[in-house]
């Protein structure tokens, strides 16, 4: 079945860093790629998407790429904001799945000043 | 205007009772779905409803009922309450189930003691 493994946290970083976050996937069919965002005490919100082999989704300064070759979609920011601390998950949703969205499980960023 | 609400934001309760949580959301979309967050910020699928028609049902207890009046609500009813079942709920809807993004309501936290 489709399964999505981001790398765990905590991830701690002081503010103007480089940020990374792992993310790779499993999926029979030909996925949808996302990232989301939690902040605390809301619900998810969409950060960026990627909807086939080498799109790059980006906002709010964050990017990722939709790589088939290594079955990969990794977050990247080139300088973290202190309002940038919140949970991410990397998810998936394909035909195949039943168009279910599959999450990873979630990594807390947290930025220092 | 909210696109996906859902009400209580927090629901404490005695084991053993029913309670329902109630999903709206005015974004026109067909699919609404259910999700659980564990206190891990583990997030998994309960539940997916296109147009009024149950579409995924994941292993979840028989004590979790959905209902869906309307392509515009999705419902959860809760019989006999327990420990395990508290966590933060959230509602979410998309489009059509084509793999496209969800948006997702502020979650209701359930606490049962």
């Amino acid at each position: 079945g489709n399964s999505v493994t981001q790398m765990e946290g905590p991830v701690t970083l002081s503010e103007e860093a480089f940020l990374t976050i792992n993310c790779t996937y499993t999926a029979t069919g030909y996925p949808s790629l996302f990232w989301y965002v939690q902040y605390p005490g809301e619900g998810l919100q969409l950060l960026l998407k990627a909807t086939k082999a080498d799109d790059k989704g980006s906002n709010k300064g964050f990017e990722a790429t939709y790589r088939k070759e290594t079955t990969s979609f990794h977050l990247e920011k080139g300088s973290v904001q202190v309002s940038d601390s919140a949970v991410y998950f990397c998810a998936l949703s394909d035909r195949v799945g039943g168009f279910k969205t599959i999450f990873g499980a979630g990594t807390r960023l947290f930025v220092k000043a | 205007d909210t696109a996906v609400s859902q009400t209580p934001k927090y629901l404490v309760t005695q084991m053993g009772n029913d309670k329902s949580i109630k999903c709206e959301q005015n974004l026109g979309h067909d699919t609404m779905y259910w999700y659980k967050q564990d206190s891990k910020k583990f997030l998994k699928i309960m539940f997916s409803y296109n147009n009024k028609e149950l579409i995924i049902n994941e292993t979840v207890p028989n004590r979790f009922s959905p209902k869906s009046p309307d392509k515009a609500h999705l419902n959860l009813h809760i019989n006999s309450l327990e420990l395990g079942d508290s966590a933060v709920y959230f509602c979410a809807s998309s489009q059509e189930p084509r793999g496209t993004e969800a948006f997702f309501g502020q979650g209701t936290r359930l606490t049962v003691v």
